[in-house]
C-alpha cells in the first residue's frame, strides 16, 4: 500500500529565505509525482508534474526534484514571497489492481512573513 | 481554457439528509477524479472514471456514496444518507490522459 508523508507539517520563515519541502512515498513504482498547492478554502493548483525518468522540473522560483530508489521529492523555493503562503501537497499515481489510483500527503502548511 | 467547474460552492445539511455535487471537467478530458479532502488532511481519492466507465471506485463508501459520468463529460456525486464525518470538502479534478490533475474549488460540506 502507497503512503505518502510529508516534513515538516508546517514552517514559518521570513521573506526572502530559500526553503525546501520534502515528500517521501514507500512504493517507487510510480509514473510521476505531482506537487500542488492550495489556498484556504480553494481547489489545489498544480505547480509541477516530474515524471518517472526525470530527476527535476523548475518552473519560475520552484524546482522539484525526484529520487524514486530512495523513495523522496524535494520542492525547492527559491526567495519566498508572502504570496508563496499555501499548503504544498505532492501526490504520486501508482498502477493497481483497478487502474491508476492517487494518494496524497498531508501537505506541508508553508507561512512566509514579510 | 476554461477550468473545472463545480457546484455548489457551499453546502450545508442534516445529518440522514441526502446531497449531491456536480462536477464540468475542462473539455476534452477523459479521465474525471472525485475527492474527499477533510480539515488537515491531503485529499483522498473517493472515484476515478475514464469517459463514462468507473475505473476505481475502491474507496468510495458504496453504502450511502454514489457517483455517475453520464455521456463522459459531467458528472455527480451523491451522498444518502448525510453523516457526521462526511463534513469535508469535495474535489473534482480531471485529466487528459490520467497523467496531470487539474482541480476545480471544490465544495465544503458541512453535515449538522
Amino acid at each position: 500500500k502507497q503512503e505518502v508523508t510529508q516534513i515538516p507539517a508546517a514552517l514559518s520563515v521570513p521573506e526572502g529565505e530559500n526553503l525546501v519541502l520534502n515528500c517521501s512515498f514507500t512504493d517507487s513504482a510510480i509514473y510521476n509525482l505531482q506537487w500542488f498547492r492550495q489556498d484556504p478554502g480553494k481547489g489545489l493548483t498544480s505547480l509541477l508534474l516530474i515524471q518517472s525518468s526525470q530527476r527535476e522540473q523548475t518552473s519560475g522560483r520552484l524546482n522539484a526534484s525526484l529520487d524514486k530508489s530512495s523513495g523522496r521529492s524535494t520542492l525547492y523555493i527559491a526567495a519566498s514571497q508572502p504570496g508563496d503562503s499555501a499548503t504544498y501537497l505532492c501526490a504520486v499515481p501508482l498502477v493497481d489492481g483497478y487502474g491508476q489510483n492517487f494518494v496524497f500527503g498531508p501537505g506541508t502548511r508553508l507561512s512566509v512573513l514579510p | 481554457e476554461a477550468g473545472v467547474a463545480q457546484s455548489p460552492r457551499y453546502k450545508i445539511i442534516e445529518k440522514r439528509q441526502s446531497v449531491a455535487f456536480w462536477c464540468n471537467p475542462i473539455s476534452g478530458h477523459a479521465t474525471l477524479y472525485w475527492y474527499q479532502q477533510i480539515l488537515g488532511q491531503g485529499p483522498k481519492l473517493l472515484i476515478q472514471f475514464q469517459n463514462n466507465g468507473v475505473v476505481d471506485d475502491s474507496q468510495l463508501p458504496k453504502d450511502r456514496f454514489s457517483a455517475e459520468r453520464l455521456k463522459g463529460v459531467d458528472s455527480t456525486l451523491k451522498i444518502q444518507p448525510a453523516k457526521l464525518e462526511d463534513s469535508a470538502v469535495y474535489l473534482c479534478a480531471s485529466s487528459r490522459s490520467g497523467d496531470e490533475q487539474y482541480f476545480g474549488p471544490g465544495t465544503r460540506l458541512t453535515v449538522t
